[in-house]
Parts: structure tokens; C-alpha cells; sequence
């Protein structure tokens, strides 16, 4: 039954080792969105996809990265990651003002 | 700038005590409005969505544009309530042609004591 779902839900990575979180969607939805939300705080976009068309949000780091090969799968690609990226990683999937619907999240922790 | 206020980082009351969570917001144009609720190792969910003014597990939020508040209440609030409580207006996307964007307030904790 899960709509959105993300794998691994536990990822631990060295300092500066390369990263990627997956998603994936049963919806058919067209955007696919990546959030990081750090501990007490909100969730903060920082991109999503529009079908193919990738939009970065003009404050998100370029150690982030995207891949959506397809429909149902997006990736999170972190190039090298620091002790600040530490994070819950969220996916979510959408239709222009539609509900937002949330995957479980990916907790980072850099080492 | 687009902004979203909660002012209350916690919030206290009793099981079948009104509970009322704030919020308000500062944006350019005419945002869809939204309360996202995540329990205790839940996923972020959709508690309330202006547009469709339906009430959910009790809750409604009445917008008053005047104030740019969307506050959101319960008459009788449930221990199973005890959740973190978000608040996110969403721009853009109208017309399901393009995508919305969401931003979050700081969320509020809500703790009903049996």
C-alpha cells in the first residue's frame, strides 16, 4: 500500500564519501520533491522535478544533486558530504497545488 | 519573502480541552493553504486543506486573509491528537499545470494529557 517510498531508511556515510538516496512512487505523479529537515526544525525544499525538468532551489548547495530516470524513481546524489548534511531526508510527490504525500524518510548520518 | 509564523513551539492542554494552533503568514499572491500533521514515527501526513474545507479527525482552520492567519482548532482535543503540527502554505501550481511549492512553518508540538 505504501505510495512513496524511500530507501534506505538508515544510511550512514563517511565525511567527503559520495552518497545517493532513493525514491520511488506508485502515484504517477508529475513532481517529485527532495525536502532535508534537520533535527527541531522544518522541512526546507531543495529542488524537485516537474517531469524531467529539474528545478533547484537558488539556496540549496551544489553538493546536491538529482536524478529522476523515470516516473516512479528519484534519486538524491549528496557528492561529499559534511558533518552539516547530518539530516532526515524526505521525499514527496505532487500535483501542481495538490496534497503533498510524504515518503518515511531517509536518515543520514555522516561519520 | 514568503514567511510562515508559528508562535507556539509547544503546546499543553488536557484530553477534551479546546486546542487551538496558530498560525500566520506573509505571502504574494493567493497561496493554498495547508495543515501537515506527523505522529510519532509516522510519516508527514495531510491533516487540512483550505480548498476542500473538510474536517478532519475533528480539526478545522478558517482563514481570515485579513489577518493572514489560518489558524487551526478542535473543540475537544484527544490524547491520540499529540503530534507535531505543521503549518505550510503552498505557491504556485495552480491549475495542477506546474508544481506547488510548500513552506513549512517551525511546527508546533501538541501534547495531550490524558
Amino acid at each position: 500500500d505504501a505510495m512513496v517510498i524511500q530507501n534506505p531508511r538508515y544510511q550512514v556515510t563517511q565525511f567527503g564519501k559520495p552518497v545517493t538516496l532513493s525514491c520511488s512512487q506508485t502515484l504517477n505523479h508529475n513532481v517529485m520533491y527532495w525536502y532535508q529537515q534537520k533535527s527541531s526544525q522544518a522541512p526546507k525544499l531543495l529542488f524537485h522535478y516537474y517531469d524531467k525538468d529539474f528545478n533547484n532551489e537558488a539556496d540549496t548547495p551544489d553538493n546536491f544533486q538529482s536524478r529522476r530516470p523515470n516516473t516512479s524513481f528519484c534519486f538524491l546524489d549528496i557528492r561529499s558530504p559534511g558533518l552539516g548534511d547530518a539530516a532526515m531526508y524526505l521525499c514527496a510527490t505532487g500535483r501542481g497545488r495538490e496534497t503533498q504525500y510524504f515518503g518515511p524518510g531517509t536518515r543520514l548520518l555522516v561519520l | 519573502a514568503q514567511r510562515v509564523t508559528q508562535p507556539e513551539k509547544l503546546l499543553s492542554v488536557f484530553k477534551g480541552a479546546p486546542v487551538e494552533l496558530k498560525c500566520n503568514y506573509s505571502y504574494s499572491g493567493s497561496p493554498e493553504l495547508f495543515w501537515y500533521v506527523q505522529y510519532s514515527r509516522q510519516r508527514l501526513q495531510l491533516l487540512l486543506r483550505h480548498i476542500s474545507r473538510e474536517s478532519i479527525k475533528g480539526f478545522t482552520a478558517d482563514l481570515n486573509k485579513g489577518e493572514t492567519s489560518f489558524h487551526l482548532k478542535k473543540p475537544f482535543a484527544q490524547e491520540e491528537d499529540s503530534a507535531m503540527y505543521y503549518c505550510a502554505p503552498c505557491s504556485g501550481g495552480a491549475g495542477g499545470t506546474s508544481y506547488g511549492k510548500l513552506t513549512f512553518g517551525q511546527g508546533t508540538i501538541l501534547t495531550v494529557h490524558p
